[in-house]
């Protein structure tokens, strides 16, 4: 089946620092979205995005749709610790069906 | 409160008996969905729901059953279980599976098929 390939796999960050992270895919997608998920629990959306070239922001998360509407960005400015999990995109294409990417595992070094 | 509840949260089988995981909304919600996660996967859906008796395979539906008598309830039916599909499984809904703002995750299920 299809999947988004999303980079890094993981990272190792301080403190303070500002986190990047990228997804992309070989199809068009009408919308994007970015999830968390904590130890043990389900994933929760952050962002979603509807328009190319889009940027939304939610606190420290900005994100972006990519022009091409086969990518997107998310950036976590000033990390905190509780800022560690694992961050999934996913790419809506109108039919329903959710394509999501492998995950970025985050953790935060106090 | 708002939730979606799985049941059970933590399962043990054997290959080939029949289990059922259990997933229930209580927000009215048109849309439901079944996915798998895996380590270096991350997630995968295996059906999803448009409304009550509207189901359609996601990417991954093979060995898997599903069926929605009640907007309620999204029943994952494994008829004969494998080893490939021990797995953490997560319901999910959403109003209409169209706008993302509001879809919800249940905690997963946690399947080991030995």
């Amino acid at each position: 089946g299809q999947q988004l390939n999303q980079s890094p796999q993981s990272m190792f960050i301080q403190e303070g620092e500002d986190v990047s992270m990228n997804c992309t895919s070989s199809s068009i997608f009408n919308t994007w979205l970015w999830y968390k998920q904590d130890p043990g629990e389900g994933p929760v959306l952050l962002i979603a995005l509807y328009k190319a070239g889009e940027l939304t922001s939610n606190g420290r998360l900005t994100a972006q749709f990519g022009i091409t509407r086969k990518d997107s960005f998310l950036n976590i400015s000033a990390s905190i610790p509780s800022d560690v999990g694992i961050y999934f995109c996913a790419g809506l294409s109108g039919t329903y069906k959710y394509i999501f990417g492998t995950g970025t595992r985050l953790k935060v070094l106090a | 409160e708002a939730q979606v509840t799985q049941n059970p949260r933590y399962l043990i089988t054997v290959t080939g008996k029949k289990l059922t995981v259990t997933c229930s909304q209580n927000m009215n919600h048109e849309y439901m969905s079944w996915y798998r996660q895996d380590p270096g996967l991350g997630l995968r859906q295996i059906y999803y729901s448009m409304n009550v008796e509207a189901t359609d395979k996601g990417d991954v539906p093979e060995g898997y059953k599903v069926s929605r008598k009640e907007k309620r309830n999204f029943p994952l039916i494994l008829e004969s279980p494998s080893p490939n599909q021990t797995s953490l499984y997560f319901c999910a809904s959403s109003p209409d599976g169209l706008r993302e703002e509001t879809q919800y995750f249940g905690p997963g299920t946690r399947l080991l098929v030995l």
